[in-house]
């Protein structure tokens, strides 16, 4: 079955880091560029980051571009998101998701929290 | 503010058929693929359509999509109750270097 498990998630403090993680399954991993998207509470969806299937192609929003790293671990099939310097605007659930053809499968996601 | 428009809601009763739509710009609907996702109450979202008008396996074909231009549609026919769900349009922005998403349609099956 193919599968991706986000964890990671949890209250952060303004200006704390977070890295996320995204174990996938049932695939060939390697083979997929991956992405990371966001819902903040009650609200749409956001793209975050993308990374190519073979690392050598990465994008950010200009929302966290500097802020955040998108990164996989090819002998591990799982992907990162380094999150530094964290803000209010940052809470969301953050998923992880494979892409080809559209976002095609997508993490049940971690949420993250940042508040006072 | 979503650079791809949706209405932010739509209704129909059961086995009617149900439009939604998606206007963006030339650097994202008029030169990429339109795809959409439905998203249930609680759930994560779910690819619905991909390349326009393309149904991943599984997906009813009572789900239909349609582009022209700089403006996508999403077309439910046979409405049943659960439909019911948020639906997104999304689309690569050639000026942003990603995808970016319609801010979302809530379906409401009457």
């Amino acid at each position: 079955e193919v599968q991706l498990v986000e964890s990671g998630g949890g209250l952060v403090l303004p200006g704390e880091s977070l890295r996320l993680s995204c174990a996938a399954s049932g695939f060939t991993f390697s083979s997929y560029s991956m992405d990371w998207v966001r819902q903040a509470p009650g609200k749409g969806l956001e793209w975050v980051s993308y990374i190519s299937s073979s690392g050598s192609t990465i994008y950010y929003a200009d929302s966290v571009k500097g802020r955040f790293t998108i990164s996989r671990d090819y002998a591990k099939s799982s992907l990162f998101l380094q999150m530094n310097s964290l803000r209010a605007e940052d809470t969301a659930v953050y998923y992880c998701v494979r892409d080809r053809n559209g976002l095609d499968v997508w993490g049940q996601g971690t949420t993250v929290t940042v508040s006072s | 503010q979503s650079v791809l428009t949706q209405p932010p809601s739509a209704s129909g009763t059961p086995g009617q058929r149900v439009t939604i739509s998606c206007s963006g710009s030339s650097s994202n609907i008029g030169s990429n693929y339109v795809c959409w996702y439905q998203q249930l109450p609680g759930t994560a979202p779910k690819l619905l359509i991909y390349s326009n008008y393309q149904r991943p396996s599984g997906v009813p074909d009572r789900f239909s999509g349609s582009k022209s231009g700089t403006s996508a549609s999403l077309a439910i026919s046979g409405l049943r109750s659960e439909d019911e769900a948020d639906y997104y349009c999304a689309a690569w922005d050639d000026s942003l270097s990603g995808p970016i998403f319609g801010g979302g349609t809530k379906l409401t099956v009457l």
